[in-house]
């Protein structure tokens, strides 16, 4: 199966930060790589996949990136409703898995 | 509108069954895959099982494989997950959401969740 690391697994941010996330595949996983918001009692939404092309009525303060094996999800201008946690997921191949999740505090 | 509506969840014993249910809305089952995801008390999100549009294709996780069923029933757009066997481990809060396809495309659309909770 394919390995998902998520780094940090935590982070403090203020109002107007820019955070940044990042996810790396164990095997090649292409562009096929998601991420996803989940605020507290809540289900998880899909933001925006790897090549950073964001579902509708995401907000542009959203973007992703790749190189190599390395997603990264960047949140600039943090708004109060971004706090929650993001996970990374990859689709390329079945068992689609979850890296382990990034609590934005 | 999209909307995907779980329900069935509840406390159930070790080693017996429940059956969860998802009704979908807004769409036909048979214009996408449709999976189920849990995530446990706590913890991180984990894929479970997933069910392509025509039916004819069903993956799982090796954690659930041999004890879980999923299935759909096109004439009441209505997804379903059979659980056997249940374990202490199976405790978590079961989701399901679509995909366009089986692989290669994101989780567009989730339900609430039902929470199923294993006790000895």
């Amino acid at each position: 199966d394919i390995q998902m690391t998520q780094s940090p697994s935590s982070l403090s941010a203020s109002v107007g930060d820019t955070v940044t996330i990042t996810c790396r595949a164990s095997q090649f996983v292409d562009d096929y790589l998601y991420w996803y918001q989940q605020r507290p009692g809540e289900a998880p939404n899909f933001l925006i996949n790897g090549a950073s092309t964001r579902q509708s009525g995401v907000p542009s303060r959203f973007s992703a990136a790749v190189s190599g094996p390395r997603f990264t999800l960047t949140i600039t201008n943090l708004q109060r409703e971004d706090y929650g946690t993001y996970y990374c997921q990859q689709s390329y191949i079945s068992p689609h898995t979850f890296g382990g999740g990034t609590k934005v505090e | 509108q999209v909307q995907l509506l779980e329900s069935g969840g509840g406390v159930v014993q070790t080693g017996r069954s429940l059956n969860l249910s998802c009704v979908a809305s807004g769409f036909s089952l048979s214009d996408c895959a449709l999976h189920w995801v849990r995530q446990a008390p706590g913890k991180g999100l984990e894929w479970v099982a997933v069910i392509s549009w025509d039916g004819a294709h069903k993956y799982y996780a090796k954690a659930v494989e041999g004890r879980f069923t999923i299935s759909r029933d096109t004439s009441q757009n209505t997804l379903y997950l059979q659980m056997n066997s249940l374990r202490g481990d199976d405790t978590a809060v079961y989701y399901c959401a679509r995909s366009e396809f089986l692989e290669r495309r994101p989780f567009d659309y989730w339900g609430q969740g039902t929470l199923v909770t294993v006790s000895s």
